[in-house]
């Protein structure tokens, strides 16, 4: 069974800019988390889709944004890239909720000059 | 006070020993706890998961859980020095959409 998949793995991008990331998840699963990893903050809860839907949103302001598809795979999209938006980006999925046992990506790598 | 709050570490002990790794979270209606292991440069890989209070076994590794104390630990017997990552608590907060991460422990186990 395939795992989770994220593309692309690494991305450099300048302040300013915005950036789509993209997960699929695990076949039959339909959530998907994502999650910002930073050294200082660790990891930090971005939202969860269920069946398109967003269930949940963490404390990040509204230039994080995301969405699923009907197949369940899930874009995120960062606008105005800042500095401190430097981090890995991962991705969960789980068969009804990261709560019942989550699988992570092997995580985005994106670097902001 | 932070949500989940586990000793960063690190936490070295000699292979063949067992190491001990704790966590403790602050919100009563979370039912659900993890254990992450995420190696340097990796993405964090799930080890354990338990529900209920007590303790739950799987090969070298033991999670133990306590409600009434808010506190959660994983225990890892027979520890080898693959064992040498950062381990992450994780707990529900009160949903299944959303988990709540420690910081993590750092584990060293030397030769």
């Amino acid at each position: 069974k395939a795992g989770v998949t994220q593309t692309p793995r690494y991305l450099i991008k300048t302040r300013g800019q915005q950036v789509t990331l993209s997960c699929s998840p695990i076949s039959g699963h339909r959530s998907v988390s994502w999650y910002q990893q930073t050294p200082g903050q660790g990891l930090q809860f971005l939202f969860e889709y269920f069946s398109e839907t967003q269930r949940n949103k963490g404390n990040f302001p509204g230039r994080f944004s995301g969405r699923q598809f009907s197949n369940s795979r899930s874009e995120m999209n960062v606008s105005t890239l800042e500095l401190g938006d430097s981090a890995l980006y991962l991705c969960a999925s789980s068969l009804a909720g990261v709560g019942l046992e989550g699988f992570f990506g092997p995580g985005t790598r994106l670097t902001v000059l | 006070q932070k949500e989940v709050e586990q000793n960063s570490g690190p936490l070295s002990v000699p292979e063949g020993a067992i190491a001990s790794l704790n966590c403790t979270y602050s919100d009563r209606v979370s039912q659900s706890f993890f254990w992450y292991r995420q190696y340097s440069g990796k993405s964090p890989e799930l080890i354990m998961s338990i529900y209920s209070n007590g303790d739950k076994e799987d090969g070298r590794f033991t999670a133990q859980l306590n409600k009434a104390s808010q506190y959660v630990s994983l225990l890892i017997r027979d520890s080898q020095p693959s064992d040498s990552a950062t381990y992450l608590c994780a707990v529900d907060a009160g949903t299944a959409s959303k988990l709540t991460f420690g910081t993590g422990t750092r584990l060293q186990v030397t030769l």
